[in-house]
């Protein structure tokens, strides 16, 4: 497709399971960016891309979180032993470059039981 | 108090009104300057990107950044039914380019 594509659209999880997120930029796109959206809140920034490497990782909660982008493209952002406190819906985005407009994916609802 | 500023609303207009969204900011080093519209269960999408201070016209909707008062305006003329939604500004710059600052959102209804 032409757009940013998030899966699975719906996580459902036991706490204390790890999870994975998918997220395939627009193709060309260098730049890709992870961001956690609460209900009624603007997207708070988690982590970024440039090509394969992770340029500012600073908005990421905890250690529990990583995310990586092994060749460039397609990017994965991993919770280990989920708590609660995690349910949010997160988005993806990407852009031509970092100084570029981005664009979002529709995000994941993650849902931690 | 937050980095970005926005006016939650809800905002209720008549059909073919003339809008105004705006948000302040704290942080001089922010350059780039995004409107987004997002709808409900939908990612935010791009409406308007802005370098510096100035205006930038696409149509029915104007952006505005004055610098000098951090203090950014999208401008929605005409509005429509459809352009209920909720609308995100967004910010980025400095040492940290690619990391956009994001306000909460105006909710925007638009009434036939």
């Amino acid at each position: 497709g032409a757009g940013v594509s998030q899966s699975p659209r719906y996580k459902v999880t036991k706490r204390g399971q790890d999870v994975a997120l998918r997220c395939d930029p627009i193709s060309g796109h260098v730049s890709l960016y992870w961001y956690r959206q609460a209900l009624g809140q603007g997207p708070e920034f988690l982590t970024y891309f440039n090509y394969e490497a992770q340029q500012d990782k600073s908005g990421l909660p905890n250690d529990r979180f990583s995310a990586e982008r092994p060749e460039g493209s397609i990017s994965t952002l991993t919770i280990q032993r989920t708590e609660q406190r995690d349910s949010a819906m997160y988005r993806c985005a990407s852009s031509l470059a970092y100084d570029q407009p981005q664009h979002f994916g529709d995000g994941t609802r993650l849902s931690i039981l | 108090q937050k980095e970005v500023e926005q006016d939650p609303g809800p905002l209720s207009v008549p059909e073919g009104a003339i809008v105004s969204l705006n948000c302040t900011y704290s942080n001089s080093a922010f350059q780039y300057f995004m409107w987004y519209r997002q709808y409900s269960r939908k990612g935010p999408e791009l409406l308007m990107y802005t370098y510096s201070s100035g205006n930038k016209e696409d149509g029915r909707f104007t952006a505005q950044v004055d610098k000098s008062s951090k203090y950014i305006s999208l401008f929605i003329r005409d509005s429509q039914p459809s352009d209920s939604a909720t609308y995100l500004c967004a910010m980025s710059g400095g040492t940290n380019a690619g990391k956009s600052t994001f306000g909460d959102g105006t909710t925007l209804t638009v009434k036939p």
